[in-house]
C-alpha cells in the first residue's frame, strides 16, 4: 500500500499570503492518479485538484498543482476568509486507494 | 444536479451489523464506480470499498476486508455498504462518492452518514 505523508501539519498563514501544501508518496505514483481536496468543519470533501495538476469544475485559479513521482504539491496563490480548511491529498494505484493525513491551513 | 444522499447509519454494539446506503441522482448511476470513505471523529479521510460501474470487480481496505461488502442496484440507482462484525474502531461518519473514471478520484461526495459503534 502507498503511503502518504502530507506536510506541514499545520500551516499558519495571513489571508493574502501563498500556501504551499506538501504530499510525499512512499513510491511512486501515476501523476493521472493525484488529487488533492479541502474539507471544511463539517462537510464533505471537496475535489481540488485530479490528474495531480487539473483543477475540478469551479475551482478558482489561485489553486493549483504540481509534481511527478513522488513529491507532489499544493500552492494556494492568494489566501482567502474561505481557503482556511483541512486540505488532503490522495492516490490510487493497484486497486487501493489512500488519503494523505492532512494539513490544516489555519488563520494566523 | 449530482446528488448522492447516505442513510441507514445509528448506534449499533460491537460485533453487530448495519447497512448503509446511498441514493444516487443526477447522472447515470450504471455508468460509473463509486466508492466509500469514512472518516473517524476528529481524524482524517479512510478510503473503505470501491465497485466498478456494473459491480463486476470490488476492491476493499484491508481494516474491513472480510467484513464489510459494497453493492449495488443499478436499477435503483442505490449503492450498498454491509457492515457486519462492527467494532469501536470503526466508529465513523461513511460518506459515498462517486468516482471520475478518468482520474479514479472520488469527484462529487454525499454529506455523510455516522455510525456509531458502542455498548
Amino acid at each position: 500500500e502507498i503511503v502518504l505523508t502530507q506536510s506541514p501539519g499545520t500551516l499558519s498563514l495571513s489571508p493574502g499570503e501563498r500556501a504551499t501544501l506538501s504530499c510525499r508518496a512512499s513510491q511512486s505514483v501515476s501523476s493521472s492518479y493525484l488529487a488533492w481536496y479541502q474539507q471544511k468543519p463539517g462537510q464533505a470533501p471537496r475535489l481540488l485538484i485530479y490528474g495531480a495538476s487539473s483543477r475540478a469544475t469551479g475551482i478558482p485559479d489561485r489553486f493549483s498543482g504540481s509534481g511527478s513521482g513522488t513529491d507532489f504539491t499544493l500552492t494556494i496563490s492568494r489566501l482567502e476568509p474561505e481557503d482556511f480548511a483541512v486540505y488532503y491529498c490522495q492516490q490510487y494505484g493497484s486497486s487501493s486507494w489512500t488519503f494523505g493525513q492532512g494539513t490544516k491551513v489555519e488563520i494566523k | 444536479q449530482v446528488q448522492l444522499v447516505e442513510s441507514g447509519g445509528g448506534v449499533v454494539q460491537p460485533g453487530g451489523s448495519l447497512r448503509l446506503s446511498c441514493a444516487a441522482s443526477g447522472f447515470t448511476f450504471s455508468s460509473y464506480g463509486m466508492h466509500w470513505v469514512r472518516q473517524a471523529p476528529g481524524k482524517g479521510l479512510e478510503w473503505v470499498a470501491f465497485i466498478r460501474y456494473d459491480g463486476s470487480n470490488k476492491y476493499y481496505a484491508d481494516s474491513v476486508k472480510g467484513r464489510f461488502t459494497i453493492s449495488r442496484d443499478n436499477s435503483k440507482n442505490t449503492l450498498y455498504l454491509q457492515m457486519n462484525s462492527l467494532r469501536a474502531e470503526d466508529t465513523a461518519v461513511y460518506y459515498c462518492a462517486k468516482d471520475q473514471w478518468y482520474s479514479s478520484a472520488p469527484d462529487v461526495w454525499g454529506k455523510g452518514t455516522t455510525v456509531t459503534v458502542s455498548s
